[in-house]
C-alpha cells in the first residue's frame, strides 16, 4: 500500500556515500508536504533519522543528511559505516488524510 | 528517557478480535498525539491509525477503517487499539508511535507486539 517509491537496494564501501531517492506524488510530497526518514536495523522498530525534510534529531550524526528540492526527495549517507547497514524508509502526509511510508531500501555495506 | 512498551499480541482467528496497549513513559503523554503503525512480515511500514493528544480526533488507513478503534487514557498514559473482524492481511509487528508536528511524524517508537491471524 506504499505511495512513496524508493530503490529496493543501495550499497557502497565503506567511506563511500550512497543516496536514497524517494518518489511521490502532487498529492503528497508534489503537494508540499514535509519528507521525514527513519532507520530501522535488523530486527529492531524503525529510529526515527531525518524530519522536516532536512533536520537531524539530537543524537543523530551529521554523516546522515536529506534534502527535498520540489518533488525531489533525498537521503544522503556519507563516511559509510558497517552499522548504517539497515532498511530506511521515507514518510509523508497524503491529501487522502493518510500517512504514507516509502517502500523501504536496503542499505549494504559491501 | 521516552519507553513505549506494546502488549496484547497474539494468535487470533480470521474473524477475532484482539486490543493492543501502549504503555508510555518518559514524556507528558496527555500532550502528545499517538500513532500505530504495523509492519508484516518481511514488508515495509504502513501506518494503521491515529488520535490527538485529547482524543478527541482520530484517523485510520482505509485498510482498517471500521474495524479498528485507537483510543488513549490519558490517566493512565496508555494508548489502545482495538481490533475487530481480524483478517490474514491484518496479520504482523504492530508499533506504537509518539507523534509530533503536523501533519505528523514519529519521533519515537515501541519495540513492537506481533499479531498472527490464522486458522
Amino acid at each position: 500500500q506504499s505511495v512513496l517509491t524508493q530503490p529496493p537496494s543501495v550499497s557502497g564501501a565503506p567511506g563511500q556515500r550512497v543516496t536514497i531517492s524517494c518518489t511521490g506524488s502532487s498529492s503528497n510530497i508534489g503537494a508540499g508536504f514535509d519528507v521525514h526518514w527513519y532507520q530501522q536495523l535488523p530486527g529492531t522498530a524503525p529510529k526515527l533519522l531525518i524530519h522536516g525534510n532536512s533536520n537531524r534529531p539530537s543524537g543523530v550524526p551529521d554523516r546522515f543528511s536529506g534534502s527535498k528540492s520540489g518533488t525531489s526527495v533525498s537521503l544522503a549517507i556519507t563516511g559509510l559505516q558497517a552499522d548504517d547497514e539497515a532498511d530506511y524508509y521515507c514518510q509523508s502526509f497524503d491529501s487522502s488524510l493518510s500517512y504514507v511510508f516509502g517502500t523501504g531500501t536496503k542499505v549494504t555495506v559491501l | 528517557e521516552v519507553q513505549l512498551v506494546e502488549s496484547g499480541g497474539g494468535l487470533v482467528q480470521p474473524g477475532g478480535s484482539l486490543r493492543l496497549s501502549c504503555a508510555a513513559s518518559g514524556f507528558t503523554f496527555s500532550t502528545s498525539a499517538m500513532s500505530w503503525v504495523r509492519q508484516a512480515p518481511g514488508k515495509g511500514l504502513e501506518w494503521v491509525s491515529g488520535i490527538s493528544s485529547s482524543g478527541d480526533y482520530s484517523y485510520y488507513a482505509d485498510s482498517v477503517k471500521g474495524r479498528f478503534t485507537i483510543s488513549r487514557d490519558n490517566s493512565k498514559d496508555t494508548l489502545y487499539l482495538q481490533m475487530n473482524s481480524l483478517r490474514a492481511d491484518d496479520t504482523a509487528v504492530y508499533y506504537c508511535a509518539k507523534s509530533t508536528g503536523w501533519p505528523y511524524y514519529f519521533d519515537y517508537w515501541g519495540q513492537g507486539t506481533l499479531v498472527t491471524v490464522s486458522s
